[in-house]
């Protein structure tokens, strides 16, 4: 069965601190995703990448960076929290060349004091 | 103006209704349109896909596509308590992988 594990699903930190939120996929896809879902704003994307050490500046990558070393695994990183940075994280993985199908994980939920 | 718009809800209706759900877009080069579900504290799946216009039927779902107006619709037939979720549209260029997400309609269908 297809499965993406983000590896935390309740985050609280504190302004400023750095955030990991990890992501690993076990279907060897080469598309990864990192979504923001924020009520009335619907999903953004943050940061993809097609391939392992490649990445692709989503919609909204301010304040974010990302990392793939390895291909089941893409991370998001906060270099410093911020308190708008409060949402749901949600990472994502499909197969090239697309149809749309994205595979999600169940979410981080973030907060930020 | 919003690449995919999509009305949030939430949306009530008793088990058994029909349910449309529907969704605007603006730019005619997108080719690929999406219907994902979402339930509460999970990840979005996906649920029903066409390509163009046109209709495409699986079970009590039906996805509807109309080019033309720029207008995408998801049907529900015979809804129960358990489709109670949020409903997201999302649309994707021919070739390229980003997805563009609406907002998400949030259903509740009571028994």
């Amino acid at each position: 069965d297809v499965k993406v594990t983000q590896s935390s699903r309740y985050l609280v930190k504190r302004t400023g601190e750095k955030v990991f939120l990890e992501c690993v996929q076990d279907m060897d896809h080469e598309n990864m995703f990192w979504y923001r879902q924020d009520p009335g704003l619907g999903l953004r994307l943050i940061y993809f990448s097609y391939d392992v050490k490649m990445k692709e500046k989503g919609d909204i990558p301010e304040g974010y960076s990302v990392s793939r070393e390895k291909k089941e695994r893409f991370s998001l990183i906060l270099e410093s929290a911020s308190t708008n940075q409060t949402s749901m994280y949600l990472c994502a993985s499909s197969l090239p060349p697309g149809t749309g199908e994205l595979f999600f994980g169940e979410g981080s939920r973030l907060t930020v004091l | 103006q919003k690449e995919v718009e999509q009305d949030p809800g939430p949306l009530s209706v008793p088990e058994g209704a029909i349910v449309s759900l529907n969704c605007t877009y603006s730019n005619s080069a997108f080719q690929y349109f999406m219907w994902y579900r979402q339930y509460s504290r999970k990840g979005p799946e996906l649920l029903m896909y066409t390509y163009s216009s046109g209709n495409k039927e699986d079970g009590r779902f039906t996805a509807q596509v109309d080019k033309s107006s720029k207008y995408i619709s998801l049907f529900i037939r015979d809804s129960q308590p358990s489709d109670s979720a949020t409903y997201l549209c999302a649309i994707m260029n021919t070739g390229f992988q980003k997805l563009v997400f609406g907002t998400g309609t949030r259903l509740l269908v009571s028994p």
